[in-house]
């Protein structure tokens, strides 16, 4: 049972356009949800994240947006770089220690 | 200086036998967590301690057993291992709650376990 979607495993974008990732959650008791990236061979690192009482956080090229109403958040990337292509992982906190994670969208940024 | 480092990195090991998997974290964080990666990319929280007190404990096989012995280290003892065993393993910590970025986890690299 998916808590967190992630319906696209992969998106290619040209460097310098914007990259959309999306995300999806069925729990509207989820109040905080992140967004990590990861390259091959490491760990998940944190990139973005966001409280349920805003439906926006930027910081410099990356943008996350919440919409709760359907159950959505999306991330923004502009411009997207080479050095963006890896995996994506949303996610969101069911509880104060529990983090449950969607699958990952690849990322490629065609140079 | 690597702020949660998991040894070993790869591991490649029998049916049946017994493995640790090692981890410990330099940021001072209060809670440290087992996630569990399979081979269809799901990242899956397993255990959970914070300050040595085990406060998560998702239904996971016994033949699982964490073990703090202090804040800054979580090790996993695996036995009578398994093939759906072979996962990625990543051990990861994150800061008390209410603190500064205390919803952020830091992650470690990653322990690579492949059962024969």
């Amino acid at each position: 049972d998916q808590q967190v979607k992630q319906n696209s495993p992969s998106l290619s974008v040209q460097e310098g356009r914007i990259s959309i990732l999306n995300c999806d959650y069925t729990n509207s008791m989820f109040d905080y949800f992140l967004w990590y990236k990861k390259y091959p061979a490491e760990g998940p690192t944190f990139l973005i994240s966001i409280s349920s009482i805003k439906d926006k956080n930027e910081d410099g090229r990356f943008t996350v947006f919440l919409n709760k109403s359907a159950k959505h958040l999306s991330l923004h990337i502009v411009p997207s770089q080479p050095g963006d292509s890896a995996v994506y992982f949303c996610a969101a906190m069911a509880g104060t220690y529990k983090y449950i994670f969607g699958t990952g969208t690849r990322l490629k940024v065609l140079a | 200086d690597t702020a949660v480092s998991q040894t070993p990195k790869y591991l490649v090991t029998q049916m049946g036998n017994d493995k640790s998997i090692k981890c410990e974290q330099n940021l001072g964080h209060d809670t440290m967590y087992w996630y569990k990666q399979d081979s269809k990319k799901f990242l899956k929280i397993m255990f959970s301690y914070n300050n040595k007190e085990l406060i998560i404990n998702e239904t996971v096989p016994n033949r699982f057993s964490p073990k703090s012995p202090d804040k800054a280290h979580l090790n996993l003892h695996i036995n009578s291992l398994e093939l759906g065993d072979s996962a990625v393993y990543f051990c990861a910590s994150s800061p008390p709650h209410g603190g500064i970025g205390a919803n952020v986890l830091t992650f470690g690299a990653g322990s690579r376990l492949t059962v024969l």
